[in-house]
């Protein structure tokens, strides 16, 4: 099966800085590719996905890239601000997600004022 | 916008007991998942659905069993639960391919 390893673990920038977030899978027949971010005590909420025939794909101050030769994505995001401290998950699907999605382990992401 | 209701936010149960853990949406969604989320492993997928009266394991189905009568309701059930079940539950549901996910707001069992 698919196996979806995200570095780091824990991510502290100072706010107005960027952020990286990197992903790799092991299934070269994976497609789709989403991000989520989670709150403290909430539940994960999409943020940006990406499939196979995308290289890269930008909403505001996120972005997401593609590698499918090296077979690795990852998140950016630009001028951090507090509310962006969250733990984010990437993610990884063969079938489009309908036959579930493999999730890396996560990352904190701490914006130091 | 869709909404993914799970029953309850926190349950405590006892070792051995048979438990029940229910999730509904109201978006008319073919898939729902379940999984389980622990501090360092992220979330891992237990069971899903993409039918009416279908269920397929997910990567950790052992001690756990799923029904889906209703398109709009997936239940997750504990057959004897353990000490080791002890975690937080999500419910999930897309429609489709390439969509994506909208989970529940969790429900963090302990089994005591």
């Amino acid at each position: 099966g698919e196996n979806v390893e995200q570095h780091p673990s824990t991510l502290s920038v100072q706010e107005g800085d960027s952020a990286v977030i990197k992903c790799t899978y092991s299934d070269s027949a994976s497609n789709y590719f989403p991000w989520y971010k989670q709150e403290l005590g909430k539940r994960p909420q999409l943020i940006i996905d990406i499939r196979s025939n995308v290289g890269e794909k930008k909403d505001q101050r996120i972005a997401v890239t593609l590698n499918k030769t090296a077979k690795h994505f990852s998140l950016h995001i630009t001028e951090t601000q507090p509310e962006d401290s969250a733990v984010y998950f990437c993610a990884a699907s063969s079938g489009g997600g309908a036959d579930g999605l493999t999730f890396g382990k996560g990352t904190h992401l701490i914006i130091q004022p | 916008d869709v909404k993914v209701t799970q029953s309850s936010r926190y349950l405590v149960k006892r070792t051995g007991e048979k438990v029940f853990l229910e999730c509904v949406q109201d978006m008319d969604h073919e898939n729902m998942f379940w999984y389980r989320q622990d501090p360092g492993l992220g979330l891992r997928l237990i069971y899903f659905s993409y039918d009416v009266k279908m269920k397929e394991k997910g990567d950790i189905p052992e001690g756990y069993s799923v029904s889906r009568e209703k398109k709009e309701r997936f239940s997750l059930i504990l057959e004897s639960a353990s000490t080791n079940q002890t975690s937080m539950y999500l419910c999930a549901s897309s429609f489709g391919r390439g969509s994506g996910y909208t989970f529940g707001s969790g429900t963090r069992l302990t089994v005591v």
